[in-house]
C-alpha cells in the first residue's frame, strides 16, 4: 500500500515554457503533499506543501509564482514551473503521508527537469 | 524553522563493520524523526523511524537513538552487506519534515 505515483518521470523543455508535474496517491487519500527539489548529490530541499482545496504553503525562498501548485482532489497534486529557465533544471520529487503529522512520508518516483 | 545538520556526509565501512551516521534538530517541538535510504535515481525509502515518546528502536540490523533533551539521533547499521551501499539521509519533523544532508555510505569488500 501506501504508492504515490509521479509522472512524467523525466522531462526536457525550452527555456520559457512551463512544465505540469502531476503527483498521484494511489491507494490512499492525501489532505496534504509536500514537493521536494533535489539538486545532483543533495539534499532534498522542501518547496512547499500543497494542501487540498486551499493554497499551498511556500517554503522561504521559493517563488510562488514560477512554481505554481494546486491540490485539486484528495489523490492529486501538481506543481507547474513556469516560464522555465536552465537553472530550474533538477529533480523534483512529490510525497504523501498515509496519516497524521507522526507518519512516514512516501515519495513518487521523481521527475528529472533539464529545461535547454 | 527546522534546521537539520547530518554527519558524515560520507562513510566508508568494511562490510561486516558497523556504521553509525548522527543527526542534530534545531526545533525542539520536532517530535517524529524517520530516516530514508536512497539509492542512485530511485525514490528515497523510510528504512526506520523513532517517535519522541521513545528513546532507541530496532529492526534486525538497523537501530536508531534518540535523545530528545540534546536534541540528536542517530542511524545505527550493524554487520553491514554491500547491499546497504546508499544514502541516507535523517530528518525531523513538527508537521514539514526537513532532511539533513545526508549521508553516502560505501560498503568495502
Amino acid at each position: 500500500g501506501a504508492v504515490v505515483s509521479q509522472h512524467p518521470s523525466r522531462v526536457i523543455c525550452k527555456s520559457g515554457t512551463s512544465v505540469k508535474i502531476e503527483c498521484r496517491s494511489l491507494d490512499f487519500q492525501a489532505t496534504t503533499m509536500f514537493w521536494y527539489r533535489q539538486f545532483p548529490k543533495k539534499s532534498l530541499m522542501l518547496m512547499a506543501t500543497s494542501n487540498e482545496g486551499s493554497k499551498a504553503t511556500y517554503e522561504q525562498g521559493v517563488e510562488k509564482d514560477k512554481f505554481l501548485i494546486n491540490h485539486a482532489s484528495l489523490t492529486l497534486s501538481t506543481l507547474t514551473v513556469t516560464s522555465a529557465h536552465p537553472e530550474d533544471s533538477s529533480f523534483y520529487i512529490c510525497s504523501a503521508r498515509t496519516g497524521n503529522v507522526n507518519s512516514p512520508l512516501h515519495f513518487g518516483n521523481g521527475t528529472r527537469l533539464t529545461v535547454t | 524553522g527546522e534546521n537539520v545538520e547530518q554527519h558524515p556526509s560520507t562513510l566508508s565501512v568494511q562490510e561486516g563493520d558497523s556504521a553509525v551516521i548522527k543527526c542534530t534538530y534545531s526545533d525542539s517541538a520536532s517530535n517524529y524523526f524517520p530516516w530514508y535510504k536512497q539509492e542512485l535515481g530511485k525514490r528515497p525509502q523510510l528504512i526506520i523511524d523513532i517517535r519522541s515518546n521513545v528513546g532507541e528502536k530496532k529492526d534486525q540490523r538497523i537501530a536508531v537513538t534518540l535523545n530528545k533533551t540534546a536534541k540528536h539521533f542517530s542511524l545505527h547499521i550493524t554487520e553491514t552487506q554491500p547491499e546497504d551501499s546508499a544514502v541516507y539521509f535523517c530528518a525531523a519533523s513538527d508537521d514539514k519534515i526537513i532532511f539533513g544532508k545526508g549521508t553516502r555510505l560505501h560498503i568495502l569488500p
